[in-house]
């Protein structure tokens, strides 16, 4: 397992505009996955990025990564109020999937 | 939809006491997590269980954590005795399998405040 480290830790930005995180990590994966959590929730997951892929989009979320670099974006389009959230990456290495966090990127979106 | 239910979802307890919590996974999902967050801080690994088997509690405090999936369905973890340092949010997670592929869903968590 590996721990994925998100930037920047923390984001602020105006509803509408869109926000950008990233998630780098260390070794070569199998997959990596984007999670959102609200404060004092769960973890919800958001999307599955497997490492022969370049681009995944699921309704506003696009995620990028880029295995040479070994990094992945996310980028959420006209984010709203309700976007307001921590978000981490759980990079996942080899076939025992014990997905291992970071400390986040938290996003507030200002109505 | 299926959750993953956790009891209880606030505790407030006593330095040297017991406490205990409670997940029941999604039905069906082999395999169950227990992970610690402290406040500012992301998801800890504590223990992994595929069906009632323990696959990794290396970052398990044993001296005063145990955690036990006895029918391989519904878990306890248990801190005994409790010290200021276990304030945080207990969440379980559960998934199908242990796989890369598999999505992992997430209880509401239990927070603990040891005072």
């Amino acid at each position: 397992s590996q721990q994925g480290e998100e930037d920047p830790q923390a984001l602020s930005i105006q509803e509408g505009e869109n926000a950008t995180m990233n998630c780098s990590y260390k070794t070569s994966i199998n997959n990596l996955q984007w999670y959102r959590q609200n404060s004092g929730r769960g973890l919800v997951h958001l999307i599955l990025i497997r490492s022969n892929e370049r681009e995944k989009h699921s309704g506003r979320l696009r995620v990028t990564l880029d295995t040479s670099k070994k990094s992945s974006s996310l980028l959420i389009t006209a984010s709203r109020a309700a976007d307001t959230a921590s978000y981490f990456c759980a990079p996942v290495a080899g076939g025992s999937y014990i997905p291992t966090f970071g400390r986040g990127t938290s996003l507030i979106v200002h109505p | 939809e299926a959750e993953v239910a956790q009891s209880p979802r606030y505790k407030i307890t006593e330095k040297s006491q017991a406490v205990a919590f409670w997940c029941d996974p999604i039905s069906g999902h082999a395999t169950l997590y227990w992970y610690r967050q402290i406040l500012g801080q992301g998801p800890e690994l504590l223990v992994q269980f595929q069906d009632e088997s323990v696959v990794d509690d290396s970052q398990l405090p044993k001296d005063r954590f145990s955690a036990e999936r006895l029918k391989g369905v519904d878990s306890t973890l248990k801190i005994q005795p409790a010290e200021l340092g276990d304030s945080a949010m207990y969440l379980c997670a559960s998934s199908l399998e242990s796989g890369s592929g598999n999505t992992i869903y997430f209880g509401e968590g239990s927070w603990l405040t040891v005072v």
